[in-house]
């Protein structure tokens, strides 16, 4: 069966820390790997990696993708107070447009 | 360029009644998910449509129904609500340029069944 697996559930730190979310997948004919961000209702998309060991990078989030162990790590550095919300991530198989999604990691940032 | 756009943002409905909802496409995109999210977990993927005909359906039972018309926008109805369809619904909509990775989801409606 087709999964993806998102740690932690929650994490609460405080503002200027470092956070790594880790997402880890098996998923058959694997396309992608999606993170988005979602704060009330819709996710945001923040990345897509299609490729092993290139790091993509936005300001202060980043990420990379391992398609040989089968996970992908996003990075949050100097977290701030508005960085607090549930961050998802999903993978696309290769033979349809469906996402299969992680369950997230709530991220609460104290000040 | 307009975004995803659902509606109604809320709704509340009894046990056995039907709902609908509908969603807006993104200008441009003529591909909609249609996602289930319930309280603390990810979105469950539905259905999809693609100009208007069906492209993939999650385990969901035959009374999630859909409809997308020829401007692109898309409709989910759901028959004879239960409890347990309490959720966010939301719908993304792609374009298949690109491989339609990229979801752009709208704000979605959030359906209490009492």
């Amino acid at each position: 069966e087709d999964k993806v697996v998102q740690s932690p559930l929650s994490l609460v730190v405080h503002e200027g820390d470092t956070v790594t979310l880790n997402c880890s997948y098996e998923v058959t004919n694997f396309r992608s790997l999606l993170w988005y961000k979602q704060e009330k209702k819709a996710p945001t998309f923040l990345f897509m990696l299609t490729s092993s060991g290139i790091e993509k990078k936005s300001g202060r989030l980043s990420s990379i993708l391992d398609k040989k162990e089968l996970f992908s790590i996003l990075n949050i550095t100097a977290t701030q107070t508005g960085d607090s919300a549930i961050y998802l991530c999903a993978a696309k198989m290769d033979s349809n447009y469906q996402l299969i999604w992680g369950a997230g990691t709530k991220l609460i940032i104290k000040p | 360029e307009t975004g995803v756009t659902q509606s109604p943002t809320h709704l509340i409905k009894t046990r056995g009644q039907q709902v609908t909802l509908r969603c807006s496409s993104q200008s441009g995109h003529n591909t909609v998910s249609w996602y289930q999210q319930a309280l603390g977990q990810g979105p469950q993927f539905i259905f999809q449509y693609y100009r208007e005909e069906e492209n993939g359906r999650g385990n969901f039972p035959p009374r999630f129904s859909g409809l997308q018309f020829p401007n692109y926008s898309s409709e989910l109805n759901v028959n004879a609500l239960e409890l347990d369809d309490s959720a966010l619904y939301l719908c993304a909509s792609s374009s298949p340029a690109g491989g339609g990775e990229t979801q752009y989801f709208g704000p979605g409606t959030r359906l209490l069944v009492l």
